[in-house]
Formats: structure tokens, C-alpha cells, sequence
């Protein structure tokens, strides 16, 4: 079974500062990782995957993440954090060449202080 | 070039009714996802329709049925409904080919009384 962890329900950070919000995942095979971000009373906002390739990603807004296999980790990362980046944070794994069902962790509220 | 579109935004129900939700997907995308969201979690996979055929269910109840149209609209449906279906219902779409960015509406806030 599918299984994605985001260990910490809230991550604190001062602006400025590095933000990491952190996701391993369970799964056998070789998954496509996604995060996305939710502001409050909002849908879901992607900002970027790893499907292949070099393990450190790019995505929007400036955040990038680390693909680690031997930690089967997908953690996100920001150098600088934003007071407009307190949101709700979501990591997600899908399986390749199957349908497109997003097993979702239970999500990380990032509070960026002033 | 609109996003994935859903309606309504809020609705209120009562115990025991039916609702449909409704869910226009990027253009030219033709794989349409449900997933629920309850408050305080992640969200959940009810269905995946693709070329208006089913291609997922996720474990939900019969009361949840789901269906695509030619034009790769979709709609969602729930019959008898609990309390406990009160949630944020997402419709996400994405294009053909393995890989693609599963991208999300702005959600259905469904709540039940």
C-alpha cells in the first residue's frame, strides 16, 4: 500500500530564514513525487514533482525539493522564507504507468513569523 | 487559459438528499480525478475517469458515483447523504502521458446538516 509521511504538524519559521517542510514515503517501485499548497479556504496549488532524472527539482514560488531514494525522502525546501508562504503544505506519491491516483500525506502548516 | 473550473463553490444539504458536483477540466485534458477532503487531512482519491471511462475508485460507499462526459466535463454524486460527507470536494485533471502534472479546481465545500 501507498504510503506518504509528513511527520511534523507544523513547521515554524522566521522570514528570511531556510524553510523545510519534510515527506517520506512507503512504496515499492520507483514513484512520481509531488508537493502542493493549499491557502486557507483554496483548492490545491502544484508546485513541482520528481518523476526522473536529477534529484534536486525546481518548482514555483522558489521552492525546490531533494529526491532521496536510499531515505526515500521528497523533502521541500525554500533558502528564504516568505511571510506569504504560511499556507498548508501537501506531499503526494503516484505510481508510473498506472492511473492517476495522488496518496496524499496528511500535510504540514508552515507558519512564516514576521 | 481557464484552469479546472468547478461548481458550486458552497452548498448546504440536509441528511438523507442527493448532490452533484460538476467539474470542467483543463483544455485539452482528458483524465478527470475526485478526491475529498475532509478538514485537518489530506486529501482523499474517490474516482479517475478517463475518455468517459472509470479507470480508479478509490474505497468509497456505492452512495458515490461519478461519470465523464464527451466533452471531459464530470460530475460527481452523492446519494443519502451523512454528516460525515461534509468535506471539500477537489476535481483534478491532466493530459495523456505518463508523468503529467495532476493539476487541482478550486474545490466544492459541501456541508451537511
Amino acid at each position: 500500500a501507498q504510503s506518504v509521511a509528513q511527520p511534523e504538524d507544523q513547521v515554524n519559521v522566521a522570514e528570511g530564514n531556510p524553510l523545510t517542510v519534510k515527506c517520506t514515503y512507503s512504496v515499492s517501485g520507483n514513484p512520481y513525487l509531488f508537493w502542493y499548497v493549499q491557502y486557507p479556504n483554496r483548492g490545491l496549488q502544484f508546485l513541482l514533482k520528481y518523476i526522473t532524472g536529477d534529484n534536486l527539482v525546481k518548482g514555483s514560488y522558489g521552492f525546490e525539493a531533494e529526491f532521496n531514494k536510499s531515505q526515500t525522502s521528497f523533502h521541500l525546501k525554500k533558502p528564504s522564507a516568505l511571510v506569504s508562504d504560511s499556507a498548508l503544505y501537501f506531499c503526494a506519491v503516484r505510481f508510473p504507468y498506472g492511473n492517476n491516483r495522488l496518496a496524499f500525506g496528511k500535510g504540514n502548516q508552515v507558519v512564516v513569523i514576521p | 487559459d481557464a484552469g479546472v473550473t468547478q461548481s458550486p463553490t458552497h452548498l448546504i444539504k440536509t441528511r438523507g438528499q442527493q448532490v452533484t458536483l460538476r467539474c470542467s477540466p483543463i483544455s485539452g485534458h482528458k483524465s478527470v480525478s475526485w478526491y475529498q477532503q475532509v478538514l485537518g487531512q489530506g486529501p482523499q482519491f474517490i474516482f479517475q475517469y478517463y475518455e468517459k471511462e472509470e479507470r480508479g475508485r478509490g474505497n468509497f460507499p456505492d452512495r458515490f458515483s461519478a461519470r465523464q462526459f464527451p466533452n471531459y466535463s464530470s460530475e460527481l454524486n452523492v446519494n443519502a447523504l451523512l454528516l460525515g460527507d461534509s468535506a471539500l470536494y477537489l476535481c483534478a485533471s491532466s493530459s495523456t502521458g505518463d508523468g503529467n502534472t495532476i493539476y487541482f479546481g478550486e474545490g466544492s465545500w459541501l456541508t451537511v446538516v
